[in-house]
């Protein structure tokens, strides 16, 4: 069974600029989860959507959004990025509900310049 | 913002020696889950406790759950050079759907 599956693995990106990261969950699995990891903030969750649908939603601004097509891979997007912005992008995998394990891709490592 | 802190940020220790992690959350939790992280790449997922559970365990990982204190601890016995990692608890509130709040981790070395 493959597992998730994030692309690209590394991203450069200009300030000012946008970014669209993908994220292909575990065949079956219908929720994906975006999460944000910094030095400083550490983990942070941004969203998930389940069923092309929003279900949870993180602190984040509104130029962090996301969406979800109709065979569950999900992306985001982040417009006008800043140098804040960099970090490595995690995406999690459930099979649907709630109280079970996640499953994490290799993460996205975006750089702002 | 993260749910709580893991205790100690970083520990060093020998091959074949335990190693115990803590954290400590604020919420009220549907259950609390553990992962490793190495070296800046995904996420491992180790274990997940729920509520009504006070102990579990999955090979040389043993977690307790104490839900009075908000804390959880993982002992790694016998550890091996390969469990060098980053190590996160992970706390889901419930409420529907999949939404985790993770501690600060504990960055473990484990030298020949």
């Amino acid at each position: 069974k493959a597992g998730v599956t994030q692309t690209p693995r590394y991203l450069i990106k200009t300030r000012g600029q946008q970014v669209t990261l993908s994220c292909s969950p575990i065949s079956g699995h219908r929720s994906v989860s975006w999460y944000q990891q910094t030095p400083g903030q550490g983990l942070q969750f941004l969203f998930e959507y389940f069923s092309e649908t929003q279900r949870n939603k993180g602190n984040f601004p509104g130029r962090f959004s996301g969406r979800q097509f109709s065979n569950s891979r999900s992306e985001m997007n982040v417009s006008t990025l800043e140098l804040g912005d960099s970090a490595l992008y995690l995406c999690a995998s459930t099979v649907s509900g709630g109280n079970t394990e996640a499953f994490f891709g290799q993460g996205t490592r975006l750089t702002v310049v | 913002s993260q749910q709580g802190e893991e205790d100690p940020q970083a520990l060093s220790i020998q091959e074949g020696e335990n190693a115990t992690m803590n954290c400590s959350y604020k919420t009220s939790i549907n259950n609390l889950q553990w992962y490793r992280q190495n070296s800046g790449r995904g996420l491992v997922h180790l274990i997940l406790i729920r509520s009504n559970e006070r102990e579990k365990h999955s090979g040389r990982l043993r977690v307790t759950l104490d839900t009075s204190k908000k804390s959880s601890s993982l002992l790694i016995t016998a550890s091996r050079a390969a469990d060098t990692a980053s190590y996160f608890c992970a706390t889901d509130k419930g409420g529907g759907g999949n939404k985790l709040t993770f501690g600060t981790g504990t960055q473990l070395k484990v030298e020949l």
